[in-house]
């Protein structure tokens, strides 16, 4: 299975601040990578797939890049709603694999 | 809209069976395929498997490979996910989603979830 690592594993931060939450692939996924929200209480929901395309509807203030094993979301313009915990997930191969978790709190 | 609407929260006691079911509505069924995602409690994202309506075609985790059962019926649109026997630690919720073909499959529609407690 391609094991994928995030870090941090939590930070904190304030509204309006610019932050940077990185993913990293055991093995070449190219960009085979999606990024998801879940705030808390809440099923995930989809922001970027093929590691920096947008998903329709949500903020430009999201934005992926990468490619190969390590790869990055960047948060511009922190509003209260982004306060939640972020997932990587790999869609190179079966089976689907996701990041452990960002935990993005207040400060 | 696209809507992925699941089952009601279960509570179970170990060995019990369990039939949870997600109901999709906003596109073509057969089109797409339909699977499901766990989170145990306080913990992250794991992928459980994924069927194909339109033949069946299911694929597995291979964590969860040989405990679980996934189906889906074409007349109601309704995928199912479903257990022979539970154990504690099947504890967690279980998310719908639509898994979406671009470079690999990403999730782009995701249920509110099944709460699953099992406990005697």
């Amino acid at each position: 299975d391609i094991q994928m690592t995030q870090s941090p594993s939590s930070l904190s931060a304030s509204v309006g601040d610019r932050v940077t939450i990185n993913c990293r692939a055991s093995e070449n996924i190219r960009v085979y990578l999606s990024w998801y929200r879940q705030r808390p209480g809440e099923a995930p929901d989809l922001l970027i797939f093929d590691a920096a395309s947008l998903e329709t509807g949500v903020s430009s203030r999201f934005s992926g890049s990468g490619s190969g094993t390590d790869f990055t979301l960047t948060i511009s313009r922190l509003q209260d709603e982004d306060f939640a915990t972020y997932y990587c997930q790999q869609t190179y191969t079966t089976p689907i694999t996701f990041g452990q978790g960002t935990r993005l709190d207040m400060k | 809209e696209v809507n992925l609407l699941q089952s009601a929260a279960e509570l179970k006691k170990p060995g019990e069976s369990l039939k949870m079911s997600c109901q999709a509505s906003g596109y073509r069924f057969t089109d797409d395929w339909i699977g499901w995602v766990r989170q145990m409690p306080g913990k992250g994202l794991e992928w459980v498997a994924m069927i194909y309506p339109s033949d069946s075609d299911a694929r597995f985790s291979p964590s969860f490979q040989g405990r679980l059962t996934i189906s889906a019926d074409k007349s109601t649109n309704t995928a199912y996910l479903q257990w022979r026997s539970l154990k504690a630690s099947d504890t967690a919720i279980y998310y719908c989603v639509r898994p979406i073909y671009s470079r690999g499959y990403y999730f782009d529609r995701w249920g509110k979830g099944t709460l699953v407690v099992v406990s005697s």
